[in-house]
């Protein structure tokens, strides 16, 4: 069974910076591209990172370009993603989730979002 | 960006009835689009992608169709346990976006 779980969620002030992790077990992670994605309150979700098999490709939205960092430990199949400066408009449920399995170099065709972590929650508030 | 249109945001149907909702595109996207439901307090699930391809798992109840700009998700012979909110997404460029949802009540 996959599974993918986020931790680092929190109350943070805002200016601050919070670092979220995400362990993933039942698939060969090496094989996904990961993302985070996001959900502010009574919000639809927010694609706000990707980043490739290897690690050495990363993809950010506009609204966290510069700010958030993605990364990723394929020996220990981690996620991972620092967040710096962070504004009340970044307030939400932060979710772990992979990529379609992609095995070849047409890893766009399966860049829909396949396995979805349970979330964890970020605050930013003073 | 690319700005996905969902319509309506709201539907109220009958256990048994068959539901149809749409998702526009500004430009097209050809098939590159996925569905999602979504229960409250829970993480999305991955319904359909590539516009019409059933996710394994997911009833065949279910069922996506549509090209370029224009899609839609049916759901044949409503049942209690479908209700929630669902949202398409299309992955054609960075950055992928979601719709705002369309929600299903019985």
């Amino acid at each position: 069974e996959v599974h993918l779980m986020e931790s680092g969620g929190g109350l943070v002030q805002p200016g601050g910076s919070r670092r979220l992790s995400c362990t993933v077990s039942g698939l060969t992670f090496t094989n996904y591209e990961m993302n985070w994605v996001r959900q502010a309150p009574g919000k639809g979700p927010e694609w706000i990172s990707n980043i490739s098999r290897s690690g050495d490709v990363t993809h950010y939205a506009d609204s966290v370009k510069g700010r958030f960092t993605v990364s990723r430990d394929n020996a220990k199949t981690s996620l991972f993603l620092q967040m710096n400066s962070l504004r009340a408009e970044d307030t939400a449920v932060y979710y772990c989730v992979s990529g379609g399995e992609c095995t070849n170099d047409m890893c766009h065709h399966a860049a829909y979002f396949q396995h979805w972590g349970q979330g964890t929650e970020v605050t930013v508030s003073s | 960006d690319i700005q996905m249109t969902q319509s309506p945001s709201t539907v109220s149907a009958s256990v048994g009835d068959r539901v149809t909702f749409t998702c526009r595109a500004s430009q097209s996207i050809y098939t590159w689009l996925a569905w999602y439901q979504q229960k409250p307090g829970k993480a999305p699930k991955l319904l359909i992608y590539k516009a019409s391809t059933l996710e394994s798992g997911v009833p065949s109840r279910f069922s996506g169709s549509g090209f370029g700009t224009e899609f839609s998700l049916t759901i044949d012979s409503l049942q209690p346990d479908d209700i929630g909110t669902y949202y398409c997404q299309h992955y054609y460029s960075y950055s992928w976006t979601f719709g705002q949802g369309t929600k299903v009540e019985i």
